[in-house]
């Protein structure tokens, strides 16, 4: 079945433009998370969304970052007045109610220049 | 907070050798552990995880042992070959009170054949 898919896959921006991410989860996932990955390093936990619950927001660095998650599916990320350090892949997994696996997508790699 | 500690960072080995990865959590209660294999460009992919009601896993060439009492757990894979070589994460979860899972920096195995 179709895996989470995650667009653009590649975006370039200039620095203090606004960006959105997307994500969709696999169908029927009810918990979806955005990470974020710098060069060679490890997967940063941004936010967390479970069904109609608030979302944990306490990964997201600062206030230019925000998410929502539409009719608990699609997911959108956004980052305003992007910097250079925003540069980064940001991935986002889905998750079934009930399960423990988490299943990425295939990122979006971000180039604030 | 809640810290996952993954060691080490790069690891060689030669093709046929096994190659050991080790992981430290924090939170005590965490009780799902799963490793992914993240291949260059690629998203990352679950490729064996154990709970924490069991002591070792194991899948092929692929096994995971858990120690909760030390709150330790490592990745051996055996007979290693050239395409085991990617980024290996390990990851702890979910945190009190929370769904969130913790992940490990990452270990870069180069397999050399």
């Amino acid at each position: 079945g179709a895996g989470v898919s995650q667009s653009p896959s590649n975006k370039v921006t200039e620095k203090g433009k606004d960006v959105e991410l997307r994500c969709d989860p696999i169908s029927g996932h009810t918990a979806l998370y955005w990470y974020r990955q710098s060069l060679g390093q490890g997967l940063e936990f941004l936010i967390y969304f479970q069904g109609n619950s608030a979302p944990d927001k306490s990964g997201l660095p600062s206030d230019r970052f925000s998410a929502e998650r539409t009719g608990g599916s699609v997911s959108t990320l956004t980052i305003q007045r992007t910097q250079q350090e925003d540069s980064a892949v940001y991935l986002c997994a889905s998750r079934s109610s009930g399960g423990e696996t988490q299943y990425f997508g295939p990122g979006t790699r971000l180039l604030v220049l | 907070g809640e810290n996952v500690e993954q060691h080490p960072s790069t690891l060689s080995v030669q093709e046929g050798d096994s190659a050991v990865i080790k992981c430290t959590y924090s939170d005590s209660a965490s009780n799902y552990f799963p490793w992914y294999k993240q291949e260059l460009g690629k998203r990352p992919q679950l490729i064996i995880d154990i709970r924490s009601n069991v002591g070792e896993k194991k899948d092929q060439r692929i096994a995971v042992t858990l120690n909760k009492t030390a709150k330790h757990f490592s990745l051996h894979i055996t007979e290693t070959q050239p395409e085991d070589s990617a980024v290996y994460f390990c990851a702890a979860g979910p945190t009190s009170g929370t769904y969130k899972y913790i992940f490990g920096t990452g270990t870069r195995l180069k397999v050399l054949a």
